[in-house]
C-alpha cells in the first residue's frame, strides 16, 4: 500500500509531551519528513527522519521511526505548536511521494 | 532568503485550463527540483509532479498524467503548472515546494523546503 495513516486529532496539555504517529508500508523502505500547517498558511518543514531540523524550528521537536511507523514528538508543547501536522514519505528519485492524512494537534 | 512566490487566485469554468506560476529567489534556481502539491478544502496534501529545473525533465503522479504539464523559464526563475480539463473536484490550493536533497554516505535524504504561499484555484460553473 502507498498510504500513510495518521490519527486525525490529538490533544496535549500545555507543557506536556505528545507524540504524533504515521504508519504505512512505504516507511519500511523510505524516510519520513514532517510538515506543520497553521490555518490559512502554507505547510512548513519541521523535521526529517534523522532529526534534521531547519533553523527556526525549536529543539522540542524530535522524530523516531521503527518498521512501518514514524513518530513526531513534541517535548513540552507550546500554544504556538497547535496546528495540523503531515508526514510524508518518498523515494529519493521522487517517483513515489505519499502524504499522510494529517493530524490536528490541539494544545489545551 | 529562499522564497517561492506564486501567482494569484484563479476562477475557472469546468473544462478550462489553469496555469499557475511559482517564482524562486534566494538560491541557485537549477540546483533543486520543484514539486507541485495540492490541497482540496479540508483535505490532506496530494503530490502532482515535479520538474528538474536543470534540464526540464518532469515526472507526474499517475492520477494527473495527461492533464498536468509542468514547465520552467530559467531566466525568469519561474516554474509553471498547467492543469487542463478542470472539474469541480480540482478546486484546491496549489503549492509549489522546493526539493532539498542531502547526500549522506550512500543515502539520500529529501524534504520540501520552503513552500510557496499557495494559489487557490476555484472551478465553478
Amino acid at each position: 500500500s502507498s498510504e500513510l495513516t495518521q490519527d486525525p486529532t490529538v490533544s496535549v496539555a500545555l507543557g506536556q509531551r505528545v507524540t504524533i504517529t504515521c504508519r504505512g508500508d512505504i516507511l519500511r523502505s523510505y524516510y519520513a519528513s514532517w510538515y506543520q500547517q497553521k490555518p490559512g498558511q502554507a505547510p512548513v518543514f519541521v523535521i526529517f527522519d534523522k532529526n534534521i531540523r531547519p533553523s527556526g524550528i525549536p529543539g522540542r521537536f524530535s522524530v523516531s521511526s521503527s518498521g512501518n511507523t514514524a513518530s513526531l514528538t513534541i517535548s513540552g508543547a507550546q500554544a504556538e505548536d497547535e496546528a495540523d501536522y503531515y508526514c510524508c514519505s518518498r523515494d529519493s528519485s521522487g517517483n513515489r511521494v505519499v502524504f499522510g492524512g494529517g493530524t490536528k494537534l490541539t494544545v489545551l | 532568503q529562499v522564497q517561492l512566490v506564486q501567482s494569484g487566485a484563479e476562477v475557472k469554468r469546468p473544462g478550462a485550463s489553469v496555469k499557475v506560476s511559482c517564482r524562486a529567489s534566494g538560491y541557485s534556481f537549477s540546483n533543486n527540483f520543484l514539486f507541485w502539491v495540492r490541497q482540496a478544502p479540508g483535505q490532506s496534501l496530494e503530490w502532482m509532479g515535479w520538474i528538474n529545473t536543470a534540464n526540464g525533465n518532469t515526472k507526474y503522479s499517475q492520477k494527473f498524467q495527461g492533464r498536468v504539464t509542468i514547465s520552467r523559464d530559467t531566466p525568469a526563475r519561474t516554474v509553471y503548472m498547467e492543469l487542463s480539463s478542470l472539474r469541480s473536484e480540482d478546486t484546491a490550493l496549489y503549492y509549489c515546494a522546493r526539493d532539498v536533497r542531502r547526500q549522506v554516505l550512500l543515502e539520500t535524504y529529501n524534504w520540501f523546503d520552503p513552500w510557496g504561499q499557495g494559489t487557490l484555484v476555484t472551478v465553478s460553473s
